[in-house]
């Protein structure tokens, strides 16, 4: 059965700190795999990775993919307050099928 | 409107009763999704529908659930005979055709069943 792990399951780090988020798959016939951020209710798209080895980057967020070994990381440098939420994986399922498999999610807290 | 919007955001109904949750994608987005995610958990998919093709409903844990687009535009989630496990927030997310990966989320409903 595909799935998605995402680790750690919660995280508490302090404002400056760097943090590692993990997602780690099986899902047969893998096309992409994205991230979001949800801070509330609805998430937001952060980045979506194809190809390995290419780091995607959004200011102090980061992403990297790594089919071999079925693996993404999000970085996120610097931590500030606002970066509380939790990060969601996803994983869209093979043959154009367009639905996608989430994680249960990393929640991070960020202390002032 | 500018995003996704669903209403209500939040309903609390008794076991055995019946809801319709509502979901306004993107104007123009020809893509629509609906996830369940209960507490502590990831997104459970449930149904995706694409245009004027029949939907993806493979999703749906039960017969007591079904979801219906009107005019390509507006979903509206049924589910019938609640049930306490029902209780999640069920969330919404429309895509350009051709750009399933960029999902735009709504505020989601939290549907409580008591």
């Amino acid at each position: 059965e595909d799935k998605v792990v995402q680790s750690p399951l919660s995280l508490v780090v302090h404002e400056g700190d760097t943090v590692t988020l993990n997602c780690s798959y099986e899902v047969t016939n893998f096309r992409s795999l994205l991230w979001y951020k949800q801070e509330k209710k609805a998430p937001t798209f952060l980045f979506m990775l194809t190809s390995s080895g290419i780091e995607k980057k959004s200011g102090r967020l980061s992403s990297i993919l790594d089919k071999k070994e079925l693996f993404s990381i999000l970085n996120i440098t610097a931590t500030q307050t606002g970066d509380s939420a939790v990060y969601l994986c996803a994983v869209e399922e093979p043959s154009g099928t367009y639905k996608y498999i989430f994680g249960t999610g990393t929640r991070l807290k960020v202390l002032a | 409107g500018a995003g996704v919007s669903q209403s209500p955001s939040n309903k609390v109904t008794e076991k055995g009763k019946d809801v319709e949750l509502r979901c306004d994608p993107i104007s123009g987005h020809t893509a629509l999704y609906w996830y369940r995610q209960s507490l502590g958990q990831g997104l459970e998919f449930l149904i995706y529908f694409q245009g004027n093709s029949a939907p993806d409903k493979s999703g749906l844990p039960s017969d007591r659930f079904s979801a219906e687009r009107t005019g390509g535009s507006v979903s509206t989630l049924t589910i019938q005979r609640t049930q306490q496990e029902d209780s999640a927030v069920y969330l919404c997310a429309s895509t350009l055709r051709g750009r399933y990966n960029e999902q735009f989320f709504g505020p989601g409903t939290r549907l409580t069943v008591l």
